[in-house]
């Protein structure tokens, strides 16, 4: 059964153009992460929702945010993508008392901008 | 340098295999030790957690670590083509906060039937 829903699996989107990524959680976790995962990289943290309170990295470009209207959701908006924003966007949910060591992954958001 | 150095592959076996995956890590302060499977276009999932040096057991895997070397390893015995994914180590001063869980950029492995 899936925990982590992210939705849709594949979103093509034009330079430029507003996009929004969607992700639920089933497990009542307080909180949800967004990372950006480009080919052969490492995952990398863009933000981190402990239930409402929103935690932005410093090298996180102001083009995106994140939106946490409830504790299932969890919405990753890009202001203006680049090309440099083609990346798989991956959700994730721990419970606080092990952020680090069971974090569970959505299947991931593959994004094309063209 | 980067925080954890992983040797991205591409690493291919034959059916029955052992293999060793590694990652060398540059923060001493690192306590816990994480791996994760990542297979072709899902989401990472976890297989297993070490704290501190010492190995573990999980059925065919063994997570392995030396902080003396800064220096961790999963060994898998016996694999299979269904083990045929990406590792990626993963790696944390501590449980709590979230901003501070380290990937390697993962090995790529085949498994080859």
């Amino acid at each position: 059964d899936a925990m982590v829903i992210q939705n849709p699996r594949y979103q093509v989107t034009q330079f430029g153009k507003p996009v929004t990524l969607s992700c639920s959680q089933t497990l009542n976790h307080n909180v949800m992460y967004w990372y950006q995962q480009k080919s052969s990289q490492a995952p990398k943290l863009l933000f981190h929702y402990y239930d409402k309170d929103f935690n932005n990295e410093a090298d996180t470009p102001d083009n995106f945010q994140s939106r946490r209207p409830n504790t299932s959701f969890c919405f990753l908006d890009i202001r203006s993508p680049g090309l440099g924003d083609a990346a798989m966007y991956l959700c994730a949910t721990s419970s606080p008392d092990n952020f680090n060591t069971e974090a569970f992954f959505g299947q991931g958001t593959r994004l094309t901008v063209v | 340098q980067k925080e954890v150095e992983q040797d991205p592959g591409p690493l291919s076996v034959p059916e029955g295999a052992i293999v060793s995956l590694n990652c060398t890590y540059s923060n001493s302060a690192f306590q816990y030790f994480m791996w994760y499977r990542q297979y072709s276009r899902k989401g990472p999932e976890l297989l297993m957690y070490t704290y501190s040096s010492g190995n573990k057991e999980d059925g065919r895997f063994t997570a392995q670590v030396d902080k003396s070397s800064k220096y961790i390893s999963l060994f898998i015995r016996d694999s299979q083509p269904s083990d045929s994914a990406t590792y990626l180590c993963a790696m944390t001063v501590d449980q709590t906060g979230a901003n501070n869980l380290f990937f390697g950029t993962g090995t790529r492995l085949t498994v080859i039937p």
